[in-house]
């Protein structure tokens, strides 16, 4: 069963540089693409970035380009987003996702809530 | 930036129809693709690819294209359908993803 837990969320101040996690289980990691998406409060879902299986493609939103990067470990299993400049428009929840079979994001972490504030 | 557009809301009573549309400028190519998210909750893919459904989504959902607008459609609404509902697709090139604004249903 696919389960991705991510971690590293938490409160940051502005101008913080938090890194978060994805950690995956049931699923062979290292064949699949993997995405952030985030979801600021009451607002809709935004794409930030991608990187391919073998880390060695990585595509950002213009929102976080340059500040924003995405990275994986495949020993680990793990999917990283290195964020800095942090404001408060960065504060949301940040999921991790996959396509799995149907080329859309078919799965899904639980969310990890970033929340950047003094 | 490409973008993609929704209705904010919907409303239906149950048993009634909903049309949910989402209009881009690259589409019908590349594919749509609909989720379904519900308060506090992780979104759940409901349509890819257009018009397919993934297996434990109930068949009373269901997506069409016709130009550059598609559409999710959930015959029989009913109570637990409310939710906020999302297009996604590609920019033209296949590199960026991108997001609709989302449509809340609301069952009357």
């Amino acid at each position: 069963q696919v389960h991705l837990e991510g971690s590293g969320g938490g409160v940051v101040q502005p101008g913080g540089s938090p890194r978060l996690s994805c950690t995956a289980s049931g699923f062979t990691f290292r064949n699949y693409g993997m995405h952030w998406v985030r979801q600021a409060p009451g607002k809709g879902l935004e794409w930030l970035a991608v990187v391919s299986d073998d880390g060695s493609n990585k595509h950002y939103a213009d929102s976080v380009k340059g500040r924003f990067t995405i990275s994986r470990d495949n020993s680990k299993s793990t999917l990283y987003l290195q964020m800095s400049s942090l404001t408060s428009e960065d504060t949301a929840v940040y999921y991790c996702a996959f396509s799995g079979y149907s080329s859309g994001f078919d799965q899904w972490g639980q969310g990890t809530l970033v929340t950047v504030s003094s | 930036s490409y973008e993609l557009t929704q209705p904010p809301s919907v409303s239906v009573s149950p048993g009634q129809t909903a049309r949910i549309t989402c209009s881009g400028d690259a589409l019908p190519k590349p594919y749509a693709y609909w989720y379904q998210q519900k308060s506090g909750q992780a979104p759940v893919l409901v349509i890819y690819k257009d018009t397919e459904r993934p297996s434990r989504i109930p068949e009373r959902f269901s997506g069409s294209s016709s130009g550059t607008t598609v559409t999710l459609t959930i015959s029989g609404v009913q109570a637990e359908d409310e939710a906020d509902y999302y297009c996604q697709s590609t920019d033209s090139s296949g590199t960026y993803w991108v997001f609709g604004g989302g449509t809340k249903l609301t069952v009357l």
